[in-house]
């Protein structure tokens, strides 16, 4: 069984600051990788998608990238922002067409 | 347009009332999800719609009956409910399944679920 893991479960910085998050699947038989943001009370935003045969993707000052060898993803946020705060959830998808296995999530707090 | 819409955004119900929540997606999505999520926890999969069949249901409760009736429109029924389902509920829509040409998924902005 597929097993997601985020580190850390929280995260505190000063505005400005790059920072890594970390999320790590047990069974490397992936067919992609999404990284979503949620703000309090609200739904799923999607921010980046790997599939399987790549290695990294970018969007603006995210940067996410997948070994799935290793089972892991990072994703890099870069000078981050008070408005960057918010749980940042990993999920990889594989076996199945339409399920997701979810990390716990990371709260990331930025700090002005 | 990227949007899936969820109405209502909050709802509060007793325990023998009979309500709906709906969701509508305009992106030609095939494939429609439920979810339900407690504070502090990641999503967990109810039911998915495949070209508005039912493909999976995750052994959910016979009190939550979903509904397709047309490719656009996603509902949950909801009747005899417990305050433990007190719940978001996050409905999403991907153009087909995840897998399949690596398509992203879409969520809803939630129906927060009161049950008293």
């Amino acid at each position: 069984k597929q097993e997601v893991t985020q580190i850390p479960a929280a995260l505190s910085v000063p505005e400005g600051e790059n920072l890594v998050l970390n999320c790590s699947f047990t069974d490397s038989a992936i067919y992609n990788l999404q990284w979503f943001r949620q703000d309090p009370g609200k739904g799923l935003t999607s921010l980046l998608l790997i599939q399987s045969s790549q290695r990294e993707q970018t969007s603006g000052r995210l940067n996410a990238s997948l070994d799935k060898s290793s089972g892991r993803s990072t994703l890099y946020i870069a000078a981050s922002q008070p408005g960057d705060s918010a749980t940042y959830l990993c999920a990889v998808s594989g076996g199945s067409n339409y399920k997701l296995t979810f990390g716990k999530g990371t709260l990331l707090t930025v700090n002005p | 347009d990227t949007e899936v819409t969820q109405t209502p955004k909050h709802l509060v119900m007793g325990m023998t009332n009979k309500k709906s929540l709906k969701c509508e997606q305009h992106m030609g999505h095939r494939a429609m999800y439920w979810y339900k999520q407690k504070a502090k926890k990641p999503p967990e999969l109810m039911f998915v719609y495949s070209y508005e069949k039912l493909s999976i249901n995750e052994s959910v409760p016979s009190r939550f009956s979903p509904e397709c009736p047309n490719s656009s429109l996603l509902n949950l029924h909801l009747h005899a409910l417990q305050p433990e389902d007190s719940a978001l509920y996050l409905c999403a829509s991907s153009r087909q399944g995840i897998v399949l040409s690596g398509n992203t998924i879409y969520f809803g902005e939630g129906s927060w679920l009161t049950v008293v």
